[in-house]
């Protein structure tokens, strides 16, 4: 029940292209999901989050969807750029756990010039 | 603000040694975590505190593992005897949870441990 499942693994996009990364949570108790990006040799740093009680979050190229229902949320990157290469993680986490997240796996995202 | 500050950057030790990594948090950070971050297994939560109190080792893989926390600037990981399975990125990180959406872990740059 603590699981976040993320998919794909690995994500090659031309620049210009949308990128979509997606995970999947089990524990309905969860009621915080950000997404970290981090860049190699980096510590992960905080990309967007969001809570249930929204559908979508956008900030810039950024943007969440959120389907409570199915349990799943997505990240979309929209006009991506050879900069946004990186390895992307989502996590949930209950807020009276005092920000304990648990991560998904990872997406490592290649945007090709 | 510096950050979450690790240390030693990298670290290559033989197997049966006795490893200590350390962190220092960001300034007036009441929480601190530390994981572990390799390929097979992702980023893996180890332990964490709040305000310098353990509140959830259940990540911590064996007896071989212990941290602590003796004050809000300074925490250490310590493996004793270490493995080659050990090897791996550590990573600290600190955050100020007051329940918004902005809240969020702010991490070190991590430790690259390699167990020969």
């Amino acid at each position: 029940q603590q699981q976040v499942k993320q998919s794909p693994q690995s994500l090659i996009v031309q620049k210009g292209g949308i990128s979509i990364i997606n995970c999947a949570y089990e524990n309905t108790a969860f009621d915080y999901f950000p997404w970290y990006q981090q860049f190699p040799g980096k510590g992960p740093a905080l990309l967007i989050a969001i809570r249930p009680d929204v559908s979508e979050k956008k900030e810039g190229r950024f943007t969440i969807s959120f389907n409570k229902s199915a349990k799943q949320f997505s990240l979309h990157i929209m006009d991506s750029q050879p900069g946004d290469s990186a390895t992307y993680f989502c996590a949930a986490s209950k807020y009276n756990q005092g920000g304990k997240l648990i991560f998904g796996q990872g997406t490592e995202l290649s945007v090709k010039p | 603000d510096a950050g979450v500050i690790q240390s030693p950057r990298h670290e290559v030790t033989e197997m049966g040694q006795e490893v200590t990594l350390r962190c220092k948090p960001i300034s007036g950070h009441d929480y601190l975590f530390w994981y572990r971050q390799t390929m097979m297994r992702g980023l893996e939560l180890l332990i964490y505190f709040n305000n310098n109190v353990p509140i959830d080792d259940s990540g911590m893989p064996e007896d071989r593992f212990s941290a602590k926390m003796p004050n809000a600037s300074f925490s250490t990981l310590k493996i004793q005897p270490s493995e080659p399975r050990d090897s791996a990125v550590y990573f600290c990180a600190s955050s100020l949870w007051r329940k918004t959406v902005t809240d969020t872990q702010y991490f070190g740059p991590g430790t690259r441990l390699t167990v020969l």
